[in-house]
């Protein structure tokens, strides 16, 4: 089984500030990683697929980057809207997700 | 609009069963591969099973196989999971999930809003 490790689990930041989440594969995925938003009693949407592909909708202060085995999601300059929990999902063999990591408000 | 929803959550007691429902509308259902997902509260998101666009094929997480059967209705453009044998960690918020049109890629990209199965006596 691949199993996903993201980093940091919590990442306390501000409207405005950069942000960046890294998710690990236990073994090489290629580019089959999505990156998943949830907010409190919601279902998750997608935000990224194929490692750095943008879902129709999604603001472009989003960004994925990675291949292999190491992956990060950018967020450009936090919004107030992006306060969530992010989960990355490798879809190379079956499906595993991260542990996720919640963006909270320093 | 792509529309998902589940039904068929509730209280069950240990050893019980259940069965879920994925009602879809605004695509059409059987062109597209579809999952159940679940989130056990407070933790994060675990697969559960897949099933392929004509239900041919079907695969299940090591933790419900054996115990969970996935199937699809396309004429009633419905998914369902019948969860037998339940047990205290299989409760969660179920997710019933829809892959993109290139079935190439196997990532979620619509969700439903979920349903609650309590496991408890």
């Amino acid at each position: 089984d691949i199993q996903m490790t993201q980093s940091p689990s919590t990442l306390s930041a501000s409207v405005g500030d950069r942000v960046t989440i890294t998710c690990r594969a236990s073994q090489s995925i290629s580019s089959w990683l999505a990156w998943y938003q949830q907010k409190p009693g919601k279902a998750p949407k997608l935000l990224i697929y194929k490692a750095s592909s943008l879902e129709s909708g999604v603001p472009s202060r989003f960004s994925g980057s990675g291949s292999g085995t190491e992956f990060t999601l950018t967020i450009s300059s936090l919004q107030p809207d992006d306060f969530a929990t992010y989960y990355c999902q490798q879809y190379n063999s079956f499906w595993t997700f991260g542990q996720g990591t919640k963006v909270e408000i320093k | 609009e792509v529309q998902l929803v589940e039904s068929g959550g509730g209280l069950v007691q240990p050893g019980g069963s259940l069965r879920l429902s994925c009602a879809a509308s605004g695509f059409t259902f059987s062109s597209y591969e579809m999952n159940w997902v679940r989130q056990a509260p407070g933790k994060g998101l675990e697969w559960v099973s897949y099933i392929s666009s004509s239900g041919s094929t079907i695969y299940y997480a090591d933790s419900v196989k054996g115990r969970f059967t996935i199937s699809r209705d396309n004429a009633k453009n419905s998914l369902y999971l019948q969860m037998n044998s339940l047990r205290a960690e299989d409760t969660a918020v179920y997710y019933c999930a829809r892959g993109p049109i290139d079935s190439s890629e196997s990532y979620f990209q619509h969700w439903g809003q979920g349903t609650l199965v309590t496991v408890s006596s």
